[in-house]
């Protein structure tokens, strides 16, 4: 049972390349999310899913895309990178709206 | 606004000491409220979970309180240890699915 796996685990790009970062759960999970991690900073929420098919803005969305076209994947695009967008990056799992969360290692991306 | 500021920034004890985290919220509808542990290039995990009920939960040597009141949590550690060196994030849930995390404080216990 690997729980949340995120790949890559660590990227560099040049500012305007694209990637894509993916998040794959095996707990069957409605929820999942893409968070964002700054020092001194809270996470912060990108964009969620609460169901294959369906995607929502979080609280930081400018620049950045998903899809959830299966269950147990969630991918987090970046078309255009910039600096900015320099971040550790974590995608977040739960089976209802209160349930606790659950995290995946992390992605630490560098914009050039 | 809602908002969760936690105190201290960071921290830094000796192996065995106790310790208390304190996380102060500004949050409404409030659900429940959760202490997270992030370990340094890890995801954060859960430790314990609060509802507006409970004024103590333990998890080992980890306890958290929680006054609905003051709007105020603690997460007291007991008898530290060097893999208690960690990054300790509160989370409070509002109704309809909205989380709302603290910046964390930076606990480093040394021997």
């Amino acid at each position: 049972n690997a729980g949340v796996t995120q790949t890559p685990k660590f990227r560099v790009l040049k500012t305007g390349q694209s990637m894509t970062l993916l998040c794959a759960q095996d707990m069957n999970h409605e929820y999942m999310y893409w968070y964002r991690q700054d020092p001194g900073m809270g996470l912060r929420l990108i964009h969620y899913s609460v169901g294959e098919g369906t995607t929502a803005k979080g609280e930081v969305p400018d620049g950045y895309n998903v899809s959830r076209l299966k269950k147990q994947n969630f991918l987090l695009g970046l078309e255009s990178a910039a600096p900015s967008q320099t971040s550790v990056y974590f995608c977040a799992s739960r089976q209802g709206g209160l349930e606790k969360l659950f995290f995946g290692s992390g992605t630490q991306l560098s914009v050039l | 606004k809602n908002q969760v500021e936690q105190s201290p920034q960071s921290l830094i004890i000796l192996e065995g000491k106790n310790c208390t985290l304190q996380c102060n919220y500004t949050v409404s509808p409030f659900s429940n409220l959760r202490w997270y542990k992030q370990d340094t290039g890890r995801g954060p995990v859960s430790l314990t979970i609060m509802t507006f009920s409970e004024n103590t939960k333990s998890n080992g040597r980890y306890t958290a309180t929680l006054d609905a009141d003051t709007k105020q949590s603690s997460l007291h550690i007991t008898a530290s240890q060097l893999s208690d060196s960690a990054s300790y994030i509160c989370v409070v849930s509002l109704y309809g699915n909205k989380l709302v995390f603290g910046a964390g404080t930076i606990l480093r216990v040394k021997s």
